[in-house]
């Protein structure tokens, strides 16, 4: 079946803009992460959407970061007022129930901000 | 809080020969231990995991990996390496219950297998 897909593979935008990322989970997948991969930090949590419970968001780096999942199904993090440090590559990742399931992941957004 | 430390940035290794890379991890209760490898330009994707039951467990494209509690160790191997195994693997431990912000994985920096002819 279809794996986790994200939109856009690639972003640039400049200083200042907001910007907003999509991942759509595998069909049937209850749990929904979010991840930064960057050279300098590695891999950070950043959120987990269990079902439609509203998430914990003590991992989001800054308050310019949301995040929202819409049905249980689709999820957006939006940047707002993107800063350089921003840029990354932001991951996705759905499991079946919860954490302790196996994640898959999708391919990612690669941010660049200018 | 966990951490998990993985020893060496580089591993390189002849092809044929033994593929070991390391992972420590620092947590209050044993955690939840995978390993995933990310190659070139792809998302990452699980190697391995290791929940409950017996230590040594196997994975996909001939790896495993043994849990020693004593240790606190999650250390990959694989008897004998192919070119293909060339990527960045990272071991990631996540805790056994929910909640305090602590949902998600928590990875290791990554080390970069070079595999030489």
């Amino acid at each position: 079946g279809a794996g986790v897909s994200q939109s856009p593979s690639n972003k640039v935008t400049e200083k200042g803009k907001d910007v907003e990322l999509r991942c759509d989970p595998i069909s049937g997948h209850t749990a929904l992460y979010w991840y930064r991969q960057s050279l300098g930090q590695g891999l950070e949590f950043l959120i987990y959407f269990q079902g439609n419970s509203a998430p914990d968001k003590s991992g989001l780096p800054s308050d310019r970061f949301s995040a929202e999942r819409t049905g249980g199904s689709v999820s957006t993090l939006t940047i707002q007022r993107t800063q350089q440090e921003d840029s990354a590559v932001y991951l996705c990742a759905s499991s079946r129930r919860g954490f302790t399931d196996t994640q898959y992941f999708g391919p990612g957004t690669r941010l660049t901000v200018l | 809080a966990q951490s998990v430390t993985q020893l060496g940035s580089h591993v390189s290794v002849s092809e044929g020969a033994l593929v070991l890379l390391r992972c420590n991890y620092s947590s209050s209760v044993p955690p939840y231990l995978f390993w995933y490898v990310q190659y070139p330009n792809q998302g990452l994707q699980l190697l391995l995991k290791y929940t409950t039951g017996a230590t040594l467990v196997k994975g996909i494209n001939g790896f495993e990996a043994e849990f020693k509690k004593s240790e606190t160790s999650f250390h990959l191997t694989k008897p004998s390496a192919h070119m293909s195994d060339a990527a960045e693997y990272f071991c990631a431990v996540s805790p056994p219950y929910s909640g305090g912000g602590a949902d998600g994985l928590t990875f290791g920096k990554g080390t970069h297998l070079i595999i030489q002819p």
